[in-house]
């Protein structure tokens, strides 16, 4: 079975501009979360969606914002991108609802903000 | 904030068993450790999680203390593709604040020939 996927691989923007990344969770997972991760440092929770809902949120600012579509795939938007949103972004899928909901990560989209 | 302590770096040696500990002291009756690793610049990878009891699968065992204030995650047979960065994470039950997962720094793990 196919894992986590996400679009694109690497992306490269300027400042100022917005970016649309996707991810397509695990078949039967109806839950995905996005995760930040800067050079150095470990993931940092930005959303978790369930059902097309947010779920919950990171302590990110307005310029993030994200959704998920009825077939549970999501896309995570970042307006008026600054050169410290360049970082690895990395989805996870899970099915939710259970008391061990593990969650399964993609590679990633490697974002450079130039 | 993360919850748990873990140690910056470690060495093991290919085939020796590699033995990785977590400190997390503030555990909640219903929050799980949870162990995932990061191969460099790829997503992490799930490895295994429990509640109270010892757990084992085909890639590791978790080893929780009694009082569930510290945990071991054990890599029976290490080889070099097990060099990672491994992440000890605290994480509560679905739909609660602690439900994300809270990464820390983790431990760089690596095995030499």
């Amino acid at each position: 079975d196919a894992g986590v996927t996400q679009s694109p691989t690497h992306l490269i923007k300027t400042r100022g501009q917005h970016v649309t990344l996707r991810c397509s969770p695990i078949s039967g997972h109806k839950s995905v979360s996005w995760y930040q991760q800067v050079l150095g440092q470990g993931p940092q929770f930005i959303f978790q969606y369930y059902e097309k809902e947010e779920r919950g949120r990171g302590n990110f600012p307005d310029r993030f914002s994200a959704r998920q579509f009825p077939n549970y795939s999501s896309e995570l938007n970042v307006n008026a991108l600054l050169l410290g949103d360049s970082a690895l972004y990395l989805c996870a899928s899970s099915l939710w609802g259970l008391t061990t909901d593990t969650q399964y990560f993609g590679p990633g989209t490697r974002l450079t903000v130039l | 904030d993360a919850k748990t302590t873990q140690p910056t770096s470690m060495d093991c040696a290919e085939g020796r068993a590699a033995n990785l500990p977590c400190n997390h002291s503030t555990i909640s009756g219903n929050e799980y450790v949870y162990w995932y690793r990061q191969i460099h610049s790829q997503g992490p990878q799930y490895i295994i999680h429990g509640l109270k009891n010892n757990e084992t699968n085909e890639m590791a065992s978790l080893i929780i203390t009694e009082d569930r204030k510290s945990s071991t995650l054990i890599l029976p047979h290490a080889t070099l593709r097990d060099t990672a960065v491994y992440y000890c994470i605290v994480r509560g039950p679905p739909g609660g604040s602690n439900y994300k997962l809270t990464f820390g720094k983790g431990t760089l793990l690596t095995v030499n020939p």
